[in-house]
């Protein structure tokens, strides 16, 4: 069966930090890694996408890294700021389907 | 240069009655995705067609639910007879190949009385 965990559930920071979101997949057959960040009420943004065969991808202060053979990603947030603040979403795709991690709900306190 | 447009946003549905969401994908995108989040669930696929095709409807409620992408207009997503259990936010997404980004629409919230 083909899962997605998020860790943390959920992060409080000062503004400033350095944080890093946890995901990890069951089924490492994947075609690419689609880190989103959506808004309450809003849609979904897509942040960064690390195809199956690349281990890194970078935007800005976003890094996001992918390891398929232990089934795990990450993504870091350097000097965090409170315009931050939303829920983190992992996908991964198999097939033609994203498959969506619980997300990791961020909130950057000024 | 328009992204992925849904519409209603919002709508509100008594039980038994039809809903019938939208969605325009990007222009140029022949790949449209349908994605339901329940109430403090995450995103679950639902359908995947191209240009007047399902691909992959194995998301979809067996009954009630059925989607279409015509030649010419939007991709429709239909519920027949809602329930309260229908009650969620419905996203669209689309892509210009198989593979790829896949960018969303900023959903429909359906909200079932």
């Amino acid at each position: 069966k083909q899962e997605v965990t998020q860790i943390p559930a959920a992060l409080s920071v000062p503004e400033g930090e350095n944080l890093v979101l946890n995901c990890s997949f069951t089924d490492s057959a994947i075609y690419n890694l689609q880190w989103f960040r959506q808004d309450p009420g809003k849609g979904l943004t897509s942040l960064l996408l690390i195809q199956s065969s690349q281990r890194e991808q970078t935007s800005g202060r976003l890094n996001a890294s992918l390891d398929k053979s232990s089934g795990r990603s990450t993504l870091y947030i350097a000097a965090s700021q409170p315009g931050d603040s939303a829920t983190y979403l992992c996908a991964v795709e198999y097939g033609n389907k994203l498959v969506f991690g619980a997300g990791t709900i961020l909130r950057v306190k000024s | 240069n328009a992204g992925v447009m849904q519409n209603p946003r919002h709508l509100v549905r008594r039980r038994g009655q039809e809903a019938r969401l939208r969605c325009s994908p990007v222009k140029g995108h022949s790949h449209v995705y349908w994605y339901r989040q329940l109430p403090e669930e995450g995103l679950k696929f639902m359908v995947y067609l191209q240009k007047e095709n399902i691909i992959d409807e194995s998301g979809m409620p067996k009954e009630r639910f059925s989607a279409e992408f015509p030649k010419e207009g939007p991709s429709i997503l239909r519920i027949q007879q809602v329930v309260r259990g229908d009650s969620a936010a419905y996203f669209c997404a689309s892509s210009p190949a198989s593979q790829g980004t896949q960018y969303f629409g900023p959903g429909t919230r359906l909200t079932v009385l």
